[in-house]
């Protein structure tokens, strides 16, 4: 069965990175690109941007561009979101997301705290 | 790029029925959307693929009480027999172009 597999909490400064890692299973990993989404505390889902699992091509949300790198890595099935500068409202669960033909699965996220 | 309107909020008493609405901006009328559940504490569940046609696939263990349809730019998920476990926030979802575009949510809850 499809699952994607995120790593676990981190805490960070501000001003610092963080790189949040998915592992896909159960699925033809190059065949489907694979989103990133956050959701501050108590708000609504924000896409992020997507990855080419395939060819590593990008598409990031203007709000993201350029604080934001995805990246991919074929041979551990495994898609990579590194987020720098962070501020105190980038504090958000971080989750992944892929359509495998028409079905969404989603990680189980990645709570992301920024804090001094 | 489309953008999706929903009401905040709704309720509906146990075991009766409730039917959320999603809207498409202009231009947008005849995109396909997706509805997603999020329970209290977990991560976004993909309920169902949803057609401007109002044909709609759901997802594996998706129950029965759960269904699509289509008017126009709206975009509806009708939940029959509510239970405990469907008080939860519901969001729809589109895509352009690798571009994914969230609703704001709706807050179910079940009196």
């Amino acid at each position: 069965q499809v699952q994607l597999l995120q790593s676990g909490a981190e805490v960070k400064k501000p001003g610092a990175s963080v790189k949040v890692s998915c592992k896909a299973s159960g699925y033809m990993f190059t065949t489907y690109g694979i989103s990133w989404v956050r959701q501050a505390p108590g708000q609504g889902l924000e896409w992020m941007g997507w990855i080419s699992t395939y060819n590593g091509n990008t598409n990031y949300a203007q709000k993201f561009q350029g604080r934001v790198t995805m990246t991919t890595d074929t041979s551990t099935s495994t898609v990579y979101m590194e987020l720098r500068s962070l501020r105190s409202d980038d504090t958000a669960i971080y989750y992944c997301a892929t359509k495998v033909t028409t079905v969404e699965y989603w990680g189980q996220g990645t709570l992301v705290t920024v804090s001094s | 790029q489309p953008v999706l309107t929903q009401s905040s909020s709704a309720s509906a008493s146990l075991g009766s029925s409730v039917k959320l609405t999603c809207t498409l901006s202009s231009g947008h009328s005849s995109y396909i959307i997706a509805w997603h559940q999020q329970q209290p504490g977990k991560a976004p569940r993909y309920l169902m693929k949803l057609e401007g046609s109002g044909t709609y696939n759901k997802g594996s263990g998706i129950p029965d009480r759960f269904s699509g349809s289509s008017s126009g730019a709206d975009r509806y998920l009708a939940i029959s027999n509510l239970q405990s476990e469907d008080e939860a926030d519901y969001y729809c979802e589109t895509w352009d172009s690798n571009t994914q575009v969230f609703g704001g949510g709706t807050k179910l809850t079940v009196l």
